[in-house]
């Protein structure tokens, strides 16, 4: 079983709609995530690290199952530009490697 | 702060050739760490480092060495380039504390092996 598993997709959702996938790790003693965004051939940059609970920053949402060893991302009023990639990232420990789930695709449509 | 910086953005390479790609950081960071991302796939992690003087191999480290002589660089050569070896290639920085875990990506290298 891989340590960090995403539903590739692609997620197609009409602009305005709201879209959540989630993300399976399989190490109980994970700490941290994060989830990056991905464009096309260009480098992850960081949408948001979630320590406790959740977080949320305006549109997105994220939300972490320690009992079921899940975190999610929910995406409201998706617009046009939010098609990418997202990337479920996972930290064991401090020192530890970040395991990187392979991705999801959004697509959002006109 | 620039961030992570990484030169070249594109390479062509004649199979046996050898390079390196250079990486830096200005965030003082003392984790360090490359992957590469071939279309379709995720990143795959090739060496890492957690501070001077300390790396470490990835999943996929064959063909590749590093070093780190400074916090700042952290320069991956690839020794005989392959075919195999065309790929886009991210160096990332992050700390080891609180909230210091977030990584930061460079732009990339994309690197052709004929």
């Amino acid at each position: 079983r891989k340590e960090v598993e995403q539903d590739p997709g692609p997620f197609n959702v009409p602009e305005g709609a709201t879209v959540a996938f989630n993300c399976t790790y399989s190490n109980s003693a994970s700490q941290s995530f994060f989830w990056y965004r991905q464009d096309c051939r260009k480098e992850p940059k960081l949408l948001m690290s979630v320590y406790s609970s959740g977080n949320e920053d305006g549109r997105f949402t994220a939300q972490l199952n320690r009992a079921s060893q899940y975190i999610s991302l929910l995406i409201r009023d998706s617009k046009l530009s939010d098609s990418a990639t997202y990337l479920c990232v996972v930290l064991t420990d401090s020192w530890g490697k970040l395991q990187f789930g392979a991705g999801t695709q959004v697509v959002v449509t006109p | 702060n620039a961030g992570v910086t990484q030169t070249p953005k594109f390479q062509v390479l004649k199979t046996g050739q050898s390079m390196t790609l250079q990486c830096a950081q200005d965030m003082n960071h003392e984790y360090m760490s490359w992957y590469r991302q071939d279309p379709g796939m995720g990143l795959r992690l090739i060496h890492y480092s957690v501070g001077a003087g300390i790396t470490d191999q990835g999943e996929v480290p064959n063909g590749y060495n590093v070093s780190r002589s400074t916090t700042e660089d952290f320069p991956l050569r690839l020794l005989s380039a392959a075919p195999s070896q065309t790929s886009v290639y991210f160096c990332a920085s992050r700390g080891i504390s609180g909230t210091a875990y977030e990584q930061y990506f460079g732009p990339g290298t994309r690197l052709t092996v004929t």
